[in-house]
């Protein structure tokens, strides 16, 4: 069965800086798709990125990163220039192809930003 | 736009009241969802409707009874809630069950059960 890990419960970083947000995942799949969502304290989860995992090419939109090593089954999340805004619980999610086609999320990594 | 909207945002029912969530999208999505929330806990998935058909039933009790009355419209009809059933419920779109698409989420409607 595909399972999701976030090792960090917590991060903290202070505003300006760079923080790195870890998610490993476990899949007998060869083709799918990972995501990152955040959820700020409104509760909406809101897409951050998401990465296809035949693609080699790290997705990339604006301050947000990723560091998909497909081998290792890691797939971590980079945020450039922390804002006060980003201060949210984040989410790595795998997205399962065969049969159930359906997201699967991990515990989750709240993030903190220090003014 | 891609805004899932979802009434009500609170709802306090009692365990022999019948009450309904409502969620509703204008993006052209035809895959539906419904997640369920505990505090500090990722959404975990209950039902999937797809073209207006339930597709999937995440062994979800009976008291919860999903409804896609058209293709912008799903309900969550509750009734003979239990305490436990108290938490954040999450509405979902995609553009359809297709492997990727990117699923558009809800604020939310958050359920206590006294």
């Amino acid at each position: 069965a595909q399972t999701v890990t976030q090792s960090q419960p917590e991060m903290s970083v202070q505003e300006a800086e760079t923080v790195t947000l870890s998610c490993t995942y476990d899949t007998s799949e060869s083709d799918y798709y990972l995501f990152w969502y955040k959820q700020p304290p409104s509760r909406q989860m809101i897409l951050v990125i998401r990465q296809e995992a035949y693609k080699q090419q790290n997705a990339t939109e604006n301050r947000f990163s990723v560091n998909f090593q497909k081998a290792a089954k890691s797939f971590s999340l980079k945020i450039s220039d922390s804002q006060l805004g980003d201060a949210a619980m984040y989410f790595c999610a795998y997205f399962i192809i065969q049969g159930a086609q359906k997201l699967v999320f991990g515990q989750g990594t709240r993030l903190t930003i220090n003014p | 736009d891609t805004e899932v909207t979802q009434t009500p945002k609170h709802l306090v029912m009692g365990m022999t009241n019948k009450k309904s969530l409502k969620c509703e999208q204008h993006m052209g999505h035809r895959a539906m969802y419904w997640y369920k929330q505990k505090a500090k806990k990722p959404p975990e998935l209950m039902f999937v409707y797809s073209y207006e058909k339930l597709s999937i039933n995440e062994s979800v009790p009976s008291r919860f009874s999903p409804e896609c009355p058209n293709s912008s419209l799903l309900n969550l009809h509750l009734h003979a809630l239990q305490p436990e059933d108290s938490a954040l419920y999450l509405c979902a779109s995609s553009q359809d069950r297709a492997v990727g698409n990117t699923i558009y989420f809800g604020e939310g409607s958050w359920l206590t059960v006294v």
